[in-house]
């Protein structure tokens, strides 16, 4: 089976850094991915990684460590548009995604 | 080209009722996955289907609920004999081909079930 944990809430400061992380147990790995959900919204994909590493995709990237089962989305110059839940999910090879319970990111002035 | 689309958006039943939910899935894709959200919590994967085919429904409650994508038309959720704790927001996604390391999920906006 799969066990995904990520922080509950977050809060942060319009234009500063945010790091979400996320820390995985599975006994298969194929891929990790981050997706957007804003309330009552459809979630969105932001990224995913295949590899050890920083992948960046303009304000946002996503760093994965397959040795530690960890991951994390870091957003910079936040906006207030960026208030929404976070989601991490795995790809574990032979089952559909699945997902943790998403960071609610609130972003104040 | 038209995303992933779900209906109806809303959908309040009594308890004892029957709900169907719908999922068109994007252009060209063939396979749907069916998931739940309550409040507070995560997506929980509940059916993985393919045209005509339940490839996998190993997060679908044995009872009352069942899934189906025909050759033609819509997938449907369908949960009979509603209960209150039934009441949750349905997802569906779709993707071209299955989930691998470089497929993602596109996800329609969902049908959010309030049972009275």
């Amino acid at each position: 089976g799969q066990n995904i944990d990520q922080p509950t809430e977050m809060t942060a400061t319009e234009g500063a850094i945010v790091q979400i992380n996320c820390t995985y147990q599975t006994s298969g790995f194929n891929g990790l991915f981050w997706y957007q959900q804003h309330a009552g919204e459809a979630p969105t994909f932001l990224s995913y990684n295949v590899l050890d590493g920083l992948e960046e995709k303009g304000r946002f990237s996503s760093f994965l460590s397959r040795s530690k089962g960890y991951s994390y989305l870091l957003l910079k110059e936040l906006q207030m548009k960026d208030s929404a839940s976070y989601l991490c999910a795995l790809n574990s090879g032979n089952t559909p995604l699945v997902f943790g319970k998403g960071t609610r990111l609130s972003v104040i002035a | 080209n038209a995303g992933v689309m779900q209906n109806p958006r809303h959908l309040v039943r009594r308890r004892g009722q029957e709900a169907r939910l719908r999922c068109s899935p994007m252009k060209g894709h063939s396979h749907v996955y069916w998931y739940r959200q309550l409040p507070e919590e995560g997506l929980k994967f509940m059916v993985y289907l393919q045209k005509e085919n339940i490839i996998d429904e190993s997060g679908m409650p044995k009872e009352r609920f069942s899934a189906e994508f025909p050759k033609e038309g819509p997938s449907i959720l369908r949960i009979q004999q509603v209960v209150r704790g039934d009441s949750a927001a349905y997802f569906c996604a779709s993707s071209p081909k299955r989930t691998g390391p470089n497929e993602k999920l596109f996800f329609g906006s969902g049908t959010q079930l309030s049972v009275l």
